[in-house]
């Protein structure tokens, strides 16, 4: 069983939709969590960063974490074309070791 | 420009033949990593290190080797590479385990076994 799961999408939403993107994991000693973005060609770069369990809200994205489900989303509100790129949750134990999910492909449609 | 860099961005080589990919980074980071990517399984740790001469396995260690002698560079080294380890390998620097949250990833190398 992989440590991380991930839908992989593709996801295609119009501009302006709201974007739940999700992953699920199975080692319950996972405190840190990640989600990244990879544009096409491009090294991953981080979009929001969250301790242990409970939300967190920058900007159109917020993120959340149900560490008794273990179960992890990120919403984007208002979607934008430039949204489009693949999305990559990440979580560590203590931030030496990461595991990264499969990464969600989304594509926003003008 | 703070920055990860790699080279080469694009390799060919044959199976058996001993290459190494580096990796610099210019932010005086203490934490650099070693991941691949590949498609359906995302990106997978192949080594990491917390500073310098201090490296441990990720996930994903097999056919690799790293090394750490100075804090800027971390390279990647494959003594006998196998089509099995085609795949697009990307380092990541961050300032320390404690901001691991953050790390910072070059542009990618995609490496072709043949």
């Amino acid at each position: 069983q992989k440590e991380v799961e991930q839908d992989p999408g593709p996801l295609s939403v119009p501009e302006g939709a709201i974007v739940s993107l999700n992953c699920t994991y199975s080692n319950s000693a996972f405190q840190y969590f990640m989600w990244y973005r990879q544009y096409s060609r491009k090294g991953p770069e981080l979009l929001m960063y969250t301790y242990s369990s409970g939300n967190k809200e920058d900007g159109r994205f917020t993120a959340q974490v149900d560490k008794s489900s273990k179960y992890i989303s990120l919403f984007i509100r208002d979607s934008q074309p430039s949204d489009s790129a693949t999305y990559l949750c990440a979580m560590s134990r203590n931030f030496n070791k990461f595991y990264f999910g499969s990464g969600t492909k989304l594509n926003v449609k003008p | 420009e703070a920055q990860v860099t790699q080279n080469p961005r694009y390799l060919i080589t044959v199976t058996g033949k001993k290459l190494t990919v580096t990796c610099s980074q210019n932010m005086n980071h203490e934490y650099m990593s070693w991941y691949r990517q590949d498609p359906g399984l995302g990106l997978r740790q192949i080594y990491y290190s917390m500073n310098v001469e201090v490296t441990d396995k990720g996930d994903v260690p097999e056919g690799y080797k790293v090394s750490r002698k100075e804090k800027r560079n971390f390279p990647l080294i494959l003594e006998s590479p196998s089509p099995n380890q085609t795949s697009l390998y990307f380092c990541a620097s961050s300032l320390s385990q404690g901001a691991g949250y953050e790390q910072y990833f070059g542009p990618g190398t995609r490496l072709t076994v043949t």
